[in-house]
């Protein structure tokens, strides 16, 4: 099952911040915080992720508590190409948790754009 | 750089019948994972492999079978096929599997069982 809680949708008005939440209460030291996205008839596509601490690139920001039990996902300027499914997972580093390519998606939110 | 590709994108079959899919991963990737989407379970992890063999199974039924060419290439087969085996099948590739990397996904190949 999955680890994590997200709301099911949400909506974002253009040129906004987008804030997605995430709960992982029970997540490991181990664990990262992964952010993907599925644009509709399309494969998930990488955004994020993190350990501890807060990461920013070209497409976002992850915002973790210092208690790494929740974290926010922020676009900081949405637009209409955002709309998509946005799925949080919590994942294992390699060695002893060696997850082989495994990643358990949960449900998303499902986050709409509008003009 | 070429991304995943997957063929066929789309893919009509009747019950009983078995389906081959195909996934070539980026290149330089070894690890290839399989993935079931459907509306009712949402993304499932099937299997994957790295080097030839599987390193990790998801909980699907022995009907699901995979396998993995020397450049990396793989295919997924679906034998006896059922109406719920209907599904968007995602393949995912990265450099080793492990790690905090990220997977690279296709398009996917969606299969329709009449």
């Amino acid at each position: 099952d999955a680890k994590t809680t997200q709301p099911p949708s949400m909506d974002c008005a253009e040129g906004r911040a987008a804030n997605l939440p995430c709960n992982h209460s029970t997540i490991s030291g181990n664990e990262y915080v992964y952010w993907y996205r599925q644009i509709h008839s399309q494969g998930p596509q990488y955004i994020i992720h993190g350990l501890k601490n807060n990461e920013t690139n070209e497409m976002a920001s992850l915002i973790i508590t210092e208690d790494r039990k929740s974290s926010t996902l922020i676009l900081p300027h949405a637009t209409l190409r955002d709309t998509a499914v946005y799925y949080c997972i919590v994942s294992p580093t390699g060695g002893l948790y060696n997850q082989g390519g495994k990643l358990i998606f949960g449900q998303g939110t499902e986050l709409s754009v509008k003009p | 750089k070429a991304g995943v590709t997957q063929t066929p994108r789309y893919l009509i079959k009747t019950r009983g019948q078995q389906v081959t899919l195909s996934c070539s991963p980026i290149s330089g990737h070894r690890s290839v994972s399989w993935y079931q989407q459907t509306p009712g379970q949402g993304l499932q992890f099937l299997f994957e492999y790295f080097s030839e063999t599987q390193r990790n199974k998801g909980n699907f039924p022995g009907r699901f079978s995979g396998r993995q060419f020397s450049n990396s290439r793989s295919e997924m087969n679906v034998s006896t096929l059922e109406l719920g085996d209907s599904a968007l099948y995602l393949c995912a590739s990265s450099w080793t599997g492990v790690g905090d990397e990220k997977l690279f996904f296709g398009s996917g190949t969606q299969l329709s069982v009449l």
